[in-house]
């Protein structure tokens, strides 16, 4: 069965906090995706990866980074965390042929405060 | 920029009533199309998955219709249950050279009351 495993469920941090969201696929997967969600907007494109150490950047990158040092492992990195960054952050991964599915992790509930 | 919009934004239908979800998109320029179901806190759940090449895809009570010409997808779920209460969205996914993204709608709210 295919997985897309993100660290944690729910956090809380403080504002100014670096914080770092974990995301790993188990499927040998080129792309893997960082969106956010929030009501009203959507997913909104944080950024993609295509292969280890490549990036893209996203709609709305500002305040983000990413790493990926691995094929399997794409994460998320808040620099200074803000309350502007409370929303739900989803890990999906694909195969680089654009004729395949994409498979989303579970959400990580993230809440600055 | 490709925009995908899904009416209605929520949608609430007795039990053992069909329905159908609607999904457009601008561009029809596109790889795939993919439903997707989120309940709520939750990730998404991929349904099916219609290649630009095909028509409709089937899974159980679920029906995905494609008309790429005309930028346009329907989800027919027959026979709704309470446990179809979720909220639908779609995805584009559009050719290469053009971006490596998913484009989401913001999904219908469904309600299946019993």
């Amino acid at each position: 069965d295919v997985k897309v495993t993100q660290s944690s469920r729910y956090l809380v941090k403080r504002t100014g906090e670096k914080v770092f969201l974990e995301c790993v696929q188990d499927m040998d997967h080129e792309n893997m995706f960082w969106y956010r969600q929030d009501p009203g907007l959507g997913l909104r494109l944080i950024y993609f990866s295509y292969d280890v150490k490549m990036k893209e950047k996203g709609d709305i990158p500002e305040g983000y980074s990413v790493s990926r040092e691995k094929k399997e492992r794409f994460s998320l990195i808040l620099e200074s965390a803000s309350t502007n960054q409370t929303s739900m952050y989803l890990c999906a991964s694909s195969l680089w042929q654009g004729g395949t599915e994409a498979f989303f992790g579970q959400g990580t509930r993230l809440t600055v405060v | 920029k490709q925009e995908v919009t899904q009416i209605p934004a929520a949608l609430s239908v007795p039990e053992g009533e069909n329905l159908v979800l609607n999904c457009s998109f601008t561009d029809s320029a596109i790889y795939n199309l993919q439903w997707f179901r989120q309940d709520p806190g939750k990730g998404l759940t991929s349904l099916l998955l219609i290649q630009s090449s095909q028509r409709e895809q089937t899974s159980g009570r679920l029906n995905a219709s494609l008309d790429k010409s005309s930028g346009r997808s329907t989800l027919y779920i027959a026979a709704s249950q309470p446990g179809d209460s979720a909220t639908y969205l779609c995805a584009v996914r559009p050719l290469p050279n053009t971006g490596n993204q998913f484009y989401f709608g913001t999904g219908t709210s469904l309600t299946v009351i019993p």
